[in-house]
């Protein structure tokens, strides 16, 4: 039973550019959490979603900044016209029951803005 | 006030010695607990659940208090490989998700 997994694993991205990043849950887990974490600092909670719905999008910037988990393949995070600020690593996590049980997270995709 | 809060440290202990990490939350819906580690630039994984009787796993102890909104993580016998940020996680935070705190600092010395 693989884990859960995130590609790329580094991603590197000028400014303005688009960045998606993939997050394929643990089999059987329909919860997927994305967290960001920027150097030296703890990790963030950007949005909560099951299949084909968005459960909480608190964390997520208003602009530039979409997710989504589509009945069929990976989650999708996606950061449009990305600027400097946005280089940080970005955490996945699965759970097959939402915030009740615990979370296994994929090893995070690092991105950098030139 | 943080949803969750720890003390970020950093702790830096003999190997061998005993340390504690404290940890507060707001949400007094909480239902699940959770301690995890993160090894530098790596992914958090899953230290331990924590139950409301208490639980323990090898060197390791987890408590909480609901009346006080409070978690604790005990290491006893220090380990070199116990170097990490311990990250307590409380789940709901303001909205159905799993909440993580700022996470405590670790260095065991020889």
């Amino acid at each position: 039973n693989a884990g859960v997994m995130q590609n790329p694993r580094h991603l590197v991205r000028r400014r303005g550019q688009e960045a998606r990043l993939r997050c394929s849950p643990m089999k059987g887990h329909s919860h997927v959490y994305w967290y960001r974490q920027l150097p030296e600092e703890g990790l963030k909670f950007m949005v909560y979603l099951q299949k084909e719905n968005i459960i909480d999008e608190s964390g997520m910037p208003k602009e530039r900044f979409s997710a989504e988990f589509p009945k069929e393949g990976p989650s999708i995070l996606r950061i449009q016209q990305v600027v400097r600020g946005d280089s940080a690593a970005y955490f996945c996590a699965s759970s097959p029951g939402g915030y009740l049980t615990e979370a296994f997270f994929g090893q995070g995709t690092r991105l950098t803005v030139v | 006030r943080k949803e969750v809060e720890q003390d970020p440290g950093p702790f830096n202990v003999p190997e061998g010695a005993t340390v504690a990490f404290n940890c507060t939350y707001s949400n007094s819906a909480s239902q699940s607990f959770f301690w995890y580690r993160q090894d530098c630039r790596k992914e958090p994984k899953l230290l331990m659940s924590v139950y409301s009787s208490g639980n323990e796993d090898g060197r390791f102890t987890a408590q909480l208090n609901r009346a006080s909104q409070y978690i604790s993580l005990l290491i006893r016998d220090s380990k070199l490989s116990d170097s990490a940020t311990y990250l307590c996680v409380v789940g709901p935070g303001s909205a159905r998700q799993l909440t993580f705190g700022s996470g405590t600092q670790l260095t065991v010395l020889p």
